[in-house]
């Protein structure tokens, strides 16, 4: 069966540091990848999509970065860190003939 | 381009009353529609998935959803409330074309009250 993999699951992090989130996914083949924000009482945004190997697409712009290196590997990453990045950011997978299923997020607090 | 629209951030029922979550959405293709369920935090859990087959669309713990195309609704409904029904729960739009994305909707809190 399928799993998705995301950590750490709390992060605290100073403002103006980097920061790099890591996602995996298990038991499938060349899976859609995406990257989600839900800030605090507001709906999930998405932020980055990939449909293959080094392959990405942002959906807004911002301090962010992704990257995906192997097929089921999507990264998550910020070279100086703001107070406004923080949120509880989700990872999730999806193909044409599925929903998406989501890994158990990590909460990111930047002070 | 996709998106949806629900219609209530907080709803309010008593236990063993109905539920109704609103949601509207809007397509330029036949869409993929789903209702997500997310309990403080936790990651989210699908509760049921609209795929252009049946229009009412049963899913998990008793809720269920009609899928009505001329009014561009996919409600999300359930006969009698339960204590831990108490969460957030947000509709979801996928754009069938190429990128597959998920678009979500703001969100409803559903409160449970004694």
């Amino acid at each position: 069966s399928q799993t998705i993999h995301q950590w750490p699951a709390t992060l605290v992090q100073p403002v103006g540091s980097p920061l790099s989130l890591e996602c995996t996914v298990e038991g499938t083949s060349n899976p859609n990848l995406y990257w989600y924000r839900q800030a605090a009482g507001r709906g999930l945004q998405l932020l980055f999509y990939s449909v293959g190997i080094g392959q990405i697409s942002s959906e807004v712009p911002q301090n962010l970065s992704a990257s995906r290196p192997q097929d089921r590997q999507f990264i998550l990453s910020s070279k100086k860190l703001l107070l406004s990045d923080s949120g509880f950011y989700l990872c999730a997978w999806g193909t044409g003939n599925t929903e998406a299923f989501f890994g158990q997020g990590t909460r990111l607090t930047v002070v | 381009a996709q998106s949806v629209t629900q219609l209530d951030s907080h709803v309010s029922v008593s236990e063993g009353t109905p539920v109704l979550l609103r949601c509207n959405y809007s397509s330029s293709y036949s869409p993929s529609l789903f209702w997500y369920v997310q309990h403080p935090n936790k990651g989210l859990q699908l509760l049921l998935k609209y795929t252009s087959a049946a229009t009412l669309v049963k899913g998990i713990n008793g809720f269920e959803a009609e899928f009505k195309k001329s009014e561009t609704s996919f409600h999300l409904t359930k006969p009698s409330a339960h204590m831990s029904d108490a969460a957030e729960y947000f509709c979801v739009v996928r754009q069938d074309s190429g990128t597959y994305k998920y678009i979500f909707g703001t969100g409803t809190r559903l409160k449970v009250l004694a």
